[in-house]
């Protein structure tokens, strides 16, 4: 069975401070992998994705996440945070070969949350 | 896009009643998702439909819980019998599937209904 792995509960960090939350995912076919942010008081929205081709794949908001294949790794990172980044990060996965191509049954990791200090 | 809306927002009730809760996807995606949260974990998938039909039911979706979209639009969850096990976020989820699915479909979540089972 597929599952999650996010390594940190917590992260507190000041403003203009690096970000690196780290998710490990166990399945051993081909994958699609997302981090979701929810900020205070609002519903899950996508971050990024990964289906195919570069490895480094960049979202909204500034953030970027490395799938590293070989370590099962999809670290979420941010050069710079702020203030406004405050908020709880899924990564989740799911097998890529269900359903249709669409995101379909996705497995998330128990989130991590963000503080940001200003 | 006026976003998935769920109704209620808050549920509180005996052990032993039933509940209902409805959920309205963006009105032209296919695909419906419930998931299921509780205190510190991610969201957990229960269950998804394209269009009218249930194509997956997840093993945490026990004989007391039926989901319905009769008419390929909005969607119910029952739970019948309800045990403070039950207490979480009741989440939905819509999204373009199947063959009219763009490949990179992102999943839309609504705010979410949180049971409370006293």
């Amino acid at each position: 069975a597929q599952s999650v792995s996010q390594h940190n509960h917590h992260v507190i960090l000041s403003e203009a401070a690096s970000l690196e939350l780290g998710c490990n995912y166990s399945y051993g076919g081909t994958v699609n992998l997302f981090w979701y942010v929810q900020y205070p008081g609002q519903h899950l929205q996508l971050l990024l994705k990964y289906f195919s081709g570069d490895p480094l794949v960049k979202g909204i908001k500034g953030f970027e996440a490395e799938f590293i294949k070989s370590k099962f790794s999809f670290n979420l990172r941010k050069p710079s945070v702020q203030w406004s980044d405050t908020a709880e990060y899924f990564c989740a996965v799911n097998a890529s070969h269900l359903y249709g191509g669409s995101q379909g049954n996705l497995i998330f990791g128990k989130g991590t949350k963000l503080s940001v200090k200003p | 896009d006026t976003g998935v809306s769920q109704n209620p927002r808050h549920k509180i009730t005996k052990r032993g009643q039933n509940v209902t809760f409805r959920c309205d996807p963006i009105s032209e995606h296919n695909r419906l998702y419930w998931y299921r949260q509780t205190l510190g974990q991610g969201p957990e998938f229960l269950t998804y439909f394209q269009n009218e039909a249930q194509l997956e039911k997840s093993r945490l979706l026990s004989d007391r819980f039926s989901a319905e979209r009769p008419k390929g639009s909005f969607s119910t969850l029952e739970i019948q019998r309800t045990e403070q096990g039950d207490s979480a976020m009741y989440l939905c989820a819509s999204s373009l599937g199947g063959r009219r699915a763009l490949y990179n479909s992102p999943l839309h979540f609504g705010n979410g209904t949180r049971l409370t089972v006293t």
